[in-house]
């Protein structure tokens, strides 16, 4: 079936830095998410990539699709401790089904204030 | 409160026993799915609901995991005879049936000792 590989799986920055994830697949995906998980907390979703290419930007995050589809990246500037937490990559299973999510193993972001 | 809640946050219970979590959807949301996740991994698909019907079922859902939603509204998800291999974060999420992106809830830690 379908796998979303992430790297890195872990990531700890000076307050200040920048971070960013990748996420790859060997299938071309229909669109990909992102969420973050805070420690003890539950995936809250983030954004949605559809288009081929597509770069969207919400404040200091920067989420990015490939042209063939198959790699994302997800980049943070200046990072703060709120931004500590884990960051999934998702995508929905081949066959156009658009419910059935396979995240990613995630990148766990801690940040040294 | 409106997003998604779940019943109860935390379950300890012994090897052998039966439980049973319930999961309260946003209330518009007609899509309801039930994952797992364990400790470094990201949320596992187990199974998906579109209104009352139980459209999906993983693998991972072996016989003694049982889901249901009555009414198109609430639903539960039982395991019996429980493993220690059941130990792990239940998450409810939902969404609507032409959206993408899925709203989790705080998730139930079950622990089986």
């Amino acid at each position: 079936g379908q796998q979303v590989m992430q790297i890195p799986q872990y990531q700890h920055v000076q307050e200040g830095e920048d971070f960013t994830t990748y996420c790859n697949s060997s299938t071309t995906l229909s669109n990909i998410q992102w969420y973050k998980q805070r420690p003890g907390g539950h995936p809250v979703f983030l954004i949605q990539l559809v288009k081929s290419g597509e770069v969207k930007k919400q404040k200091r995050l920067t989420f990015q699709f490939g042209e063939a589809k198959k790699n994302s990246s997800l980049h943070i500037t200046a990072t703060q401790t709120t931004d500590v937490g884990t960051y999934f990559c998702a995508s929905p299973n081949s066959g156009g089904s658009n419910y059935k999510l396979t995240f990613g193993k995630g990148t766990l972001l801690t940040v040294n204030p | 409160d409106t997003g998604v809640s779940q019943n109860p946050r935390h379950k300890i219970t012994k090897r052998g026993q039966n439980v049973t979590f319930r999961c309260d959807p946003i209330s518009e949301h007609n899509r309801l799915y039930w994952y797992r996740q364990t400790l470094g991994q990201g949320p596992e698909f187990l199974t998906y609901f579109q209104n009352e019907a139980q459209l999906e079922k993983s693998r991972l859902l072996s016989d003694r995991f049982s889901a249901e939603r009555p009414k198109g509204s609430f639903s539960t998800l039982e395991i019996q005879r429980t493993e220690q291999g059941d130990s792990a974060m239940y998450l409810c999420a939902s969404s609507l049936e032409w959206a993408t992106e899925a709203f989790f809830g705080q998730g139930t830690r079950l622990t089986v000792v």
